[in-house]
């Protein structure tokens, strides 16, 4: 089966500007997850869907960030206005239900604002 | 609050020797125990994991961790390393109160030679 698929690779922005990431999870998994890591850190969760549905967005840093998933497929996070401390690499990551321990990630989204 | 420490930010091994990558983490009630291993330019990809039973546990590649409740720790051990175990490993733990939210530590860099 497909992996965990995200758009684009790279992105570099200006401050200020908006940027929106796409994830792609693997097919049948109705629990999406977004995470952060911001350089040499700890890789920091932002949110988690259960379908179409936010499941848990405890860790969305501030209102900046917006994170969809319509139809419970495919999702996007929006970051509007970018920020410098915005960069890092975000990873999206699946699992086909809530009791299912592993969650298969996507090789990340690397965000340069600057 | 949930925490995961990975004490090292590299570990250096010369190949054929065994490997040890720590990893202390902090949770209310029983801790559900993860490792994952980054290759450069993709996702992070499963190893093993420890939700209950037998302490030590068996992963891909080779790889094993031993689950240790009374120092809270859960180190990743390799009895002979390979060139190709060089990658970027995290520890992640999910407590039982912690809905679906994994923990991650900040990664080792762990680096075989030849």
């Amino acid at each position: 089966e497909a992996g965990v698929t995200q758009f684009p690779s790279h992105s570099v922005i200006e401050k200020g500007q908006t940027v929106t990431l796409r994830c792609d999870p693997i097919s049948g998994h109705d629990n999406l997850y977004w995470y952060r890591r911001v350089m040499g850190k700890e890789i920091k969760f932002l949110l988690h869907f259960v379908k179409e549905s936010k499941q848990d967005e405890s860790g969305m840093p501030n209102n900046r960030f917006l994170a969809e998933r319509t139809g419970g497929t495919y999702s996007t996070l929006k970051v509007q206005p970018a920020e410098l401390e915005d960069s890092g690499v975000y990873f999206c990551a699946s699992s086909r239900d809530a009791l299912s321990y592993e969650q298969y990630f996507g090789p990340g989204t690397r965000l340069t604002v600057t | 609050a949930q925490s995961v420490a990975q004490p090292e930010d590299q570990v250096n091994v010369a190949e054929g020797n065994p490997l040890t990558v720590k990893c202390t983490y902090s949770v209310s009630g029983n801790p559900y125990l993860f490792w994952y291993v980054q290759y450069p330019n993709r996702g992070l990809q499963f190893l093993l994991k420890y939700i209950t039973g037998d302490n030590l546990v068996k992963g891909s590649y080779g790889f094993e961790a031993e689950f240790n409740k009374s120092q809270t720790s859960f180190h990743l051990k390799k009895p002979s390393a390979l060139v190709s175990d060089s990658a970027l490993y995290f520890c992640a733990v999910r407590g039982y109160t912690g809905g679906f939210k994994t923990i991650f530590g900040a990664g080792t860099r762990l680096f075989v030679k030849a």
